[in-house]
């Protein structure tokens, strides 16, 4: 079965800091991974995907995020925070081959402060 | 396109009333679920669809009730709501259930159940 651990259920940075949001998954057939963010009282908005070829995956709102086969990991990275990155943000995961639906870990909130 | 649109916004039961869920989606998305989202829980799956006339069991399905008539619409019912299915809970689509397509997430109900 597959499952996703997101570490840390709250992040907290300053604005102009690194965000690093970590998430590992257990999978016993290649993955496809997704990084969702939800802002407050909305519904979840794709931030990036990996499916399949260059493991360095480059998202909306210069977020990134690599994968790493050997880590079964999947961690969210900015460069430098800003204020409208505060939001909830969710790890998923899905089987390639059996097309399930996605799985999802159970959020971090990242809180941004000036 | 006005992509996955969900009604009601909000809702509030007595225990033991029954009500539904509507979901829409308006992209010829063969794929819908319903997810619910309790704090610290992420997202779970309750049922899903892999097209008109075919639905089944997601992670957490009892108490509820799907069926999809057309591609359009997926609404979920509640045949007798208990305090425990206070939640908030999320329609999303795709376009087809192999795993790398991305899921569109409508912007949610949140239902109260007293």
């Amino acid at each position: 079965a597959q499952s996703v651990t997101q570490l840390g259920s709250h992040v907290s940075v300053s604005e102009g800091a690194l965000v690093l949001l970590r998430c590992n998954y257990s999978s016993s057939v290649p993955p496809y991974l997704f990084w969702y963010v939800q802002y407050p009282n909305q519904g979840l908005q794709l931030l990036l995907k990996y499916t399949t070829g260059a493991t360095l995956v480059k998202g909306i709102n210069g977020f990134e995020a690599e994968f790493k086969k050997s880590e079964t990991s999947f961690h969210l990275t900015k460069p430098s925070a800003h204020m409208s990155d505060a939001a909830e943000y969710f790890c998923a995961v899905s089987d390639r081959e059996a097309g399930t639906a996605l799985i999802f870990g159970k959020g971090t909130t990242l809180s941004v402060s000036s | 396109n006005a992509g996955v649109t969900q009604t009601p916004k909000f809702q509030v039961l007595k225990t033991g009333q029954s009500m539904t869920l509507q979901c829409a989606q308006d992209m010829n998305h063969e794929y819908m679920s319903w997810y619910r989202q309790d704090p610290g829980m992420g997202l779970r799956l309750i049922h899903y669809s892999v097209g008109a006339g075919i639905t089944d069991q997601g992670e957490v399905p009892n108490g509820y009730n799907v069926s999809r008539s057309t591609t359009e619409d997926f609404p979920l019912r509640l045949l007798s709501a208990a305090p425990s299915q206070t939640s908030v809970y999320f329609c999303a689509s795709s376009y087809t259930n192999r795993g790398r397509n991305e899921q569109f997430f409508g912007p949610g109900t949140r239902l109260t159940v007293l």
